[in-house]
């Protein structure tokens, strides 16, 4: 069965670096999403990627995040400038017809930042 | 404000029981409803979608009112591997949206022996 692949699996860094987390959403799906769930807190959507470009974003994607689909595979969360805050699990989720559809989410990167 | 509610729980009930999750949702506008599965520190991972007539999957049942913007999910004869939290989501369903999931913080189950 095909499934959202998510890499690392856990990241660690010092307050103020970058980091990039790496999505592989299932081969057919065209909408990619990225949310955050903070520990003991509810999913939240950040961002959402269509036709390589943003559809929509929340409060929480301010200009300390960036998205990009580098190549046919790969889609990416950048946050430029770590903050203590921004310590979380990172989901990326794919579906195959975006307003309706199911998404299916990815294992998470768990987010650490010292 | 979109918000998605539910009851936090936790449940805990007896092997065999029935178990019922609520949801209310604010936004009239959402198009589709889901019931999500999530582990302790694990990604959400679907358990039905929800249609207003109903669905039913082996011992999951979910059920959604438009009316009341109220969403179910029942399982019955609940088994250990049951044990988790379990999320309501819902789309933000304004025009022009790719279906931005709102999430409830979701309601822990536990089920003993």
């Amino acid at each position: 069965e095909p499934e959202v692949t998510q890499t690392p699996s856990h990241q660690v860094t010092q307050m103020g670096q970058e980091v990039i987390l790496r999505c592989v959403p299932i081969s057919n799906h065209l909408y990619f999403y990225w949310y955050r769930q903070i520990l003991g807190q509810k999913v939240e959507f950040l961002v959402s990627f269509y036709n390589n470009e943003i559809s929509e974003k929340s409060e929480i994607f301010d200009d300390q995040f960036s998205v990009e689909r580098p190549d046919g595979s790969n889609f990416t969360l950048k946050i430029r400038s770590t903050k203590l805050e921004d310590s979380a699990m990172y989901f990326c989720a794919s579906s195959d017809r975006g307003l309706t559809d199911t998404q299916y989410f990815g294992p998470g990167t768990r987010l650490t930042v010292l | 404000r979109k918000e998605v509610e539910q009851d936090p729980g936790p449940f805990n009930v007896p092997e065999g029981a029935t178990v019922a999750f609520n949801c209310t949702y604010s936004n009239s506008a959402s198009q589709s409803f889901f019931w999500y599965r999530q582990d302790c520190r694990k990604e959400p991972k679907l358990l039905m979608s929800v249609y207003s007539s109903g669905n039913e999957d082996g011992r999951f049942t979910a059920q959604l009112n438009r009316a009341s913007q109220y969403i179910s999910l029942l399982i019955r004869d609940s088994k250990l591997s049951d044990s988790a939290t379990y999320l309501c989501a819902v789309n933000n369903g304004y025009g022009g949206s790719q279906g931005n999931l709102i999430f409830g913080k979701g309601t822990k189950l536990s089920v003993k022996p």
